[in-house]
């Protein structure tokens, strides 16, 4: 198994531009959600999908996007990049939408200048 | 929401000391607290979790302790390592059954002295 893995690894953007970050997973896993890291700041929760069509928002959700139209994808989208979306961005999944393991992706850092 | 506070944001000991991070949380509902350990440049990784119906859980050097009345968890790390070095993060469910993810702590860099 290939586990949780997102494309692309790095990227630099302009503001305003728009793109889109890849997650896929191949564990069957029915909850999916993204986090983004900023020093000092932890983890924070941007979007989750307890199942294919079903997306909700969680802390930091402005200026992004998702979908969920298969198990396996769930891909972030930024509409239009701002300097504060610089970011580590991490995909993560799990078997159950709570209390088990949540499985992360490699990450992607993302430079908006 | 649930807020998560982990102390220290920094902690250096001597290789062989050992090491205790402790977090805070505020939703008396919540019912699951992992630990995540995130190298330089890599992603985090599960290392321990508790769920609220013990007390303490061990796994080699690593445990963790739960205190339902007083909210509050902490990591414990024995005969530190070299390895042991990293960034480590608390976490709890956003509502009581955690479906909305996770609130992490800020982190705390063990860093271990040689």
């Amino acid at each position: 198994n290939a586990g949780v893995t997102q494309t692309p690894k790095f990227q630099v953007l302009k503001t305003g531009q728009s793109m889109t970050l890849q997650c896929a997973q191949d564990m069957n896993h029915e909850y999916m959600s993204w986090y983004r890291q900023d020093p000092g700041m932890g983890l924070r929760l941007i979007h989750y999908s307890v199942g294919a069509g079903i997306t909700d928002q969680g802390e930091v959700p402005n200026g992004y996007n998702v979908s969920r139209s298969t198990t396996e994808d769930f891909p972030l989208r930024l509409l239009s990049a701002a300097p504060s979306q610089t970011s580590v961005y991490f995909c993560a999944s799990s078997y159950l939408a709570r209390g088990v393991e949540q499985y992360f992706g490699p990450g992607t850092r993302l430079t908006v200048t | 929401g649930e807020n998560v506070e982990q102390h220290p944001s920094t902690l250096s000991v001597q290789e062989g000391d050992s090491a205790v991070i402790k977090c805070t949380y505020s939703d008396s509902a919540s019912n699951y607290f992992p630990w995540y350990k995130q190298e330089l440049g890599k992603r985090p990784q599960l290392i321990i979790d508790i769920r609220s119906n013990v007390g303490e859980k061990k796994d080699q050097r690593i445990a963790v302790t739960l205190n339902k009345t007083a909210k509050h968890f902490s990591l414990h790390i024995t005969e530190t390592q070299p390895e042991d070095s990293a960034v480590y993060f608390c976490a709890a469910p956003n509502s009581g059954g955690g479906a909305d993810g996770l609130t992490f702590g800020k982190g705390t860099h063990l860093i271990i002295q040689p």
